[in-house]
């Protein structure tokens, strides 16, 4: 495909349940960001890979968020013992990482915690 | 990265021009005016950016004032797609780096 995809497209958990959200960034886009967008507010940061390294993860709230971009390509956002402040919707973007190129978003995750 | 101020919410006739207003009177010189749209349910998507000249892309067009301390983006006849919530955002040219979203302006196209 020609976008950001993001999978799954929803997600229900429990409290204190881990989970995982999968970007998949436009091929050759080295540069790929999370976000997350609570009801009614605009997308907060959470962290920017510039390739395989996390350039900028001053936005990640505490040690319970992790994010990995093991090849360059793909990401995931992992959450640990996930709370239900942590209902959002998780949006990936990529960029080809050189100067003021445009950010693609991604449909985002909607993470639901019950 | 210099602060925003959009109004909450605007209306427009559908076929009329659209002009939404930002304030960055903070705005530094090495910063860029960028605006981003939002349609409900949907990621935010690039509209256009600037940093003291005027620009216009197939889009929309970008004024900023001659100190730079607003700008307004200009959809030259909205149709009821351009329905969104726009947000004007101040950064400093990176490559790459991340993007501060404030509260945006709802803007609703009427038929």
């Amino acid at each position: 495909g020609a976008g950001v995809s993001q999978t799954p497209s929803n997600k229900v958990t429990e409290k204190g349940k881990y989970v995982e959200l999968r970007c998949d960034p436009i091929s050759g886009h080295t540069a790929l960001y999370w976000y997350r967008q609570s009801l009614g507010q605009g997308p907060e940061f959470l962290i920017y890979f510039q390739g395989t390294g996390a350039a900028d993860d001053s936005g990640l709230p505490n040690d319970r968020f992790f994010a990995v971009r093991p090849e360059g390509s793909v990401s995931t956002l992992k959450i640990q013992r996930t709370e239900r402040g942590d209902s959002a919707v998780y949006l990936c973007a990529s960029s080809l990482g050189q100067m003021n190129t445009e950010a693609f978003f991604g449909q985002g995750t909607r993470l639901t915690v019950v | 990265d210099a602060k925003t101020t959009q109004p909450p919410s605007m209306d427009c006739a559908e076929g009329r021009a659209a002009n939404l207003p930002c304030n960055h009177s903070t705005i530094s010189g090495n910063e860029y005016v960028y605006w981003y749209r939002q349609i409900h349910s949907q990621g935010p998507q690039y509209i256009i950016h600037g940093l003291k000249n005027n620009e216009t892309n197939e889009m929309a067009s970008l004024i900023i004032t001659e100190d730079r301390k607003s700008s307004t983006l200009i959809l030259p006849h909205a149709t009821l797609r351009d329905t969104a919530v726009y947000y004007c955002i101040v950064r400093v040219t990176l490559y790459g780096g991340k993007l501060t979203f404030g509260q945006g302006t709802i803007l609703t196209v009427h038929p």
